[in-house]
């Protein structure tokens, strides 16, 4: 039982360059979530889902696209990376969000943009 | 929109002194969670409050969530070594996700 997975681990992108970032539950979770951590900002939700084939918005969604044509898997990409989205990527999934399940984090992906 | 602020942004402590982070939202919240991410980890979920005044124990660890469900703590009695990292809090708005505040680091020294 591996979680919530995370790929890649690291990654170093020159500006205007582009990238996926993969995320892949085994605990058959309805929603998932992606979240950036910056230095004394906690985390934001760039972007979610609550269920295979939909996608909505969260706080910081600008230069990020994803989707979840699966259950298990939710994507992140960004089409032309800007310095600003240098960061640590995390994804999370939960059982349900109606009753607050508890978020379950991959380990995180570190992104450099140059 | 909704904010979430916790103070102390940095907490030093010796071992076997007691800690306190404190959060705070904007917003009345429907319930708060708390996670610890160790240093280089990935956040962790400790634990869910939901009701007015609530108060959960874990060990160590005591968990509040105020009587306006604005604000809530947590509380670690005697700290270890074991303790060190961030703790951040999340509070959800009424049909909205959960909003993380800054987090709280906590270094303890042996």
């Amino acid at each position: 039982n591996a979680g919530v997975t995370q790929t890649p681990k690291f990654r170093v992108l020159k500006t205007g360059q582009s990238m996926t970032l993969l995320c892949a539950q085994d605990m058959n979770h309805e929603y998932m979530y992606w979240y950036r951590q910056d230095p004394g900002m906690g985390l934001r939700l760039i972007h979610y889902s609550v269920g295979e084939g939909t996608t909505a918005k969260g706080e910081v969604p600008d230069g990020y696209n994803v989707s979840r044509l699966k259950k298990q898997n939710f994507l992140l990409g960004l089409e032309s990376a800007a310095p600003s989205q240098t960061s640590v990527y995390f994804c999370a999934s939960s059982f349900r969000r109606e009753n607050t399940g508890e978020l379950f984090f991959g380990e995180g992906s570190r992104l450099t943009v140059l | 929109g909704q904010q979430v602020m916790q103070i102390p942004q940095y907490q030093h402590v010796q071992e076997g002194e007691d800690f306190t982070t404190y959060c705070n939202s904007s917003t009345t919240l429907s319930n708060i969670q708390w996670y610890k991410q160790r240093p280089g980890g990935h956040p962790v979920f400790l634990i869910q409050l939901v009701k007015s005044g609530e108060v959960k124990k874990q060990k160590r660890l005591t968990f509040q969530f105020g009587e306006a469900k604005k604000n809530s703590s947590l509380h670690i009695t005697a700290t270890q070594t074991t303790d060190v990292g961030t703790y951040f809090c999340a509070g959800r708005d009424y049909g909205q996700n959960f909003v993380f505040g800054p987090g709280t680091r906590l270094s303890v020294l042996p």
